[in-house]
Order: structure tokens, then C-alpha cells, then sequence
């Protein structure tokens, strides 16, 4: 059983087109993560939120991190095929910094 | 500008056979972790350490073992290979803490037949 859900698995979208990304769990985090993941590579980091009701925006991507701090979304404006891949979030349960990640949303932007 | 680097990238084992997969990290983290990652699972947590000389298990831990005895390198050590361990395997380091960041290796392709 994942402690982090993530809906959905697969998003096939067009160049242009809006989606969002979902991470939930029933645990309370100290922080949230998002990663994303090329083929052959490692996760990268994209964002940490820490406090309950956060935004942050990156470019086109916008993360929140729920008030209750067991949720998190990430939305990404007019997709571009540079945002092909698959997105994992991550949380941290305690101060000690141990992540524990969710299955990841694989996200395929086409021209 | 290494980061951290996991040697070998691929390899193909027989049931049964062991091997050792080095993680090596050059930013002087105290943790670090050896993920596996299996397709519709994302990454499972295996072991991790958080310091120099220590070890813990993680969710996924049957089957291998690790071991910390300088603080920037960690060992996974595969005893005796099965099929059910056909993975990629990640390691990551991070600092101290909540919130921080962690750095992942480009991963390890292995293959048991």
C-alpha cells in the first residue's frame, strides 16, 4: 500500500492544453516534494512545500500543498512537450528526512 | 559537478549470484538512501542511513544489505540474487532535515534471469 496516492497514472495531453496532478495520502507531512523523472535518469526536484496552504509557482507550474498539510497538486498552464515525463511527489513524515514517495503521474505532451 | 554517482549502470545476473552496487556522493550529506523502482510501484525505500557507520531498513529491505563505512559512499549489497529483484535501482543523498532536497544517482539497470 502507498502511503502517497497519485490520480492519475497517465495524462496524454496536446501542446497548449492545461492539466493538474494529484498526491493525497491520509498522513500529515512536514513537507511535500515534487520530482520529475526523465526516461534514464534520476528524479529531479521541481518544489518543497512546507506549510499548510501554500503556493508556489514555477513558470508554468503551479504546486499547493494542502491546508492540512496530507494533500498536494501540481497544475501546469499551456503544456509544452518539455514537460514530458513522469512526476513524483515525495513526503517527509518527520524531521529526520526520510521520503517516502508516491507511484508518479506519467505526463506525455504532444505536438 | 559529480553529485552522486552509482556504479555499475547495468548489469545481468544469474539466480543465485551476488553483487554490489556502489553509490558514491561528493557534497557531504549525512543521509542517504538505495530506492528501487518497479514499473506502477515508484520508488520503495530499501535502506538508508544517516550518518557515517549507520544503517536502517526501509520498506523493501528482505533480500539485500547495505553498509556505510565512509560517509560518502553506501553499498548495496545483493546476497544472492532472484528474479524478483530485477529492478532500477536509485540512491540519494540529502542533507539533515525536513524539507530538504535529495539528489538522485542516474540509476542502476539490473537484470536477474
Amino acid at each position: 500500500t502507498q502511503l502517497l496516492e497519485q490520480s492519475p497514472q497517465f495524462l496524454s495531453i496536446q501542446e497548449g492544453e492545461n492539466l493538474t496532478v494529484y498526491c493525497n495520502s491520509s498522513s500529515v507531512f512536514s513537507s511535500l516534494q515534487w520530482y520529475r523523472q526523465e526516461p534514464g535518469e534520476g528524479p529531479v526536484l521541481l518544489v518543497t512545500v512546507v506549510t499548510g496552504g501554500e503556493v508556489k509557482k514555477l513558470k508554468r507550474l503551479t504546486f499547493q500543498f494542502g491546508d492540512a498539510r496530507k494533500d498536494s497538486s501540481l497544475h501546469i498552464t499551456a503544456a509544452q512537450p518539455g514537460d514530458t515525463g513522469l512526476y513524483l511527489c515525495a513526503g517527509q513524515t518527520d524531521s529526520w528526512g526520510k521520503f517516502q514517495f508516491g507511484a508518479g503521474t506519467q505526463v506525455v505532451v504532444t505536438p | 559537478n559529480a553529485g552522486v554517482t552509482q556504479t555499475p549502470k547495468f548489469r545481468v545476473l544469474k539466480t543465485g549470484q551476488s553483487m554490489t552496487l556502489l553509490c558514491a556522493q561528493d557534497m557531504n550529506h549525512e543521509y542517504m538512501y538505495w530506492y528501487r523502482q518497479d514499473p506502477g510501484m515508484g520508488l520503495r525505500l530499501i535502506h538508508y542511513s544517516v550518518g557515517e557507520g549507520t544503517t536502517a531498513k526501509g520498506e523493501v529491505p528482505d533480500g539485500y544489505n547495505v553498509s556505510r563505512l565512509k560517509k560518502q559512499n553506501f553499498l548495496l549489497g545483493l546476497e544472492s540474487a532472484a528474479p524478483s529483484q530485477t529492478s532500477v535501482y536509485f540512491c540519494a543523498s540529502s542533507d539533515t532535515g525536513s524539507g530538504t532536497e535529495a539528489f538522485f544517482g542516474q540509476g542502476t539497470r539490473l537484470t536477474v534471469v
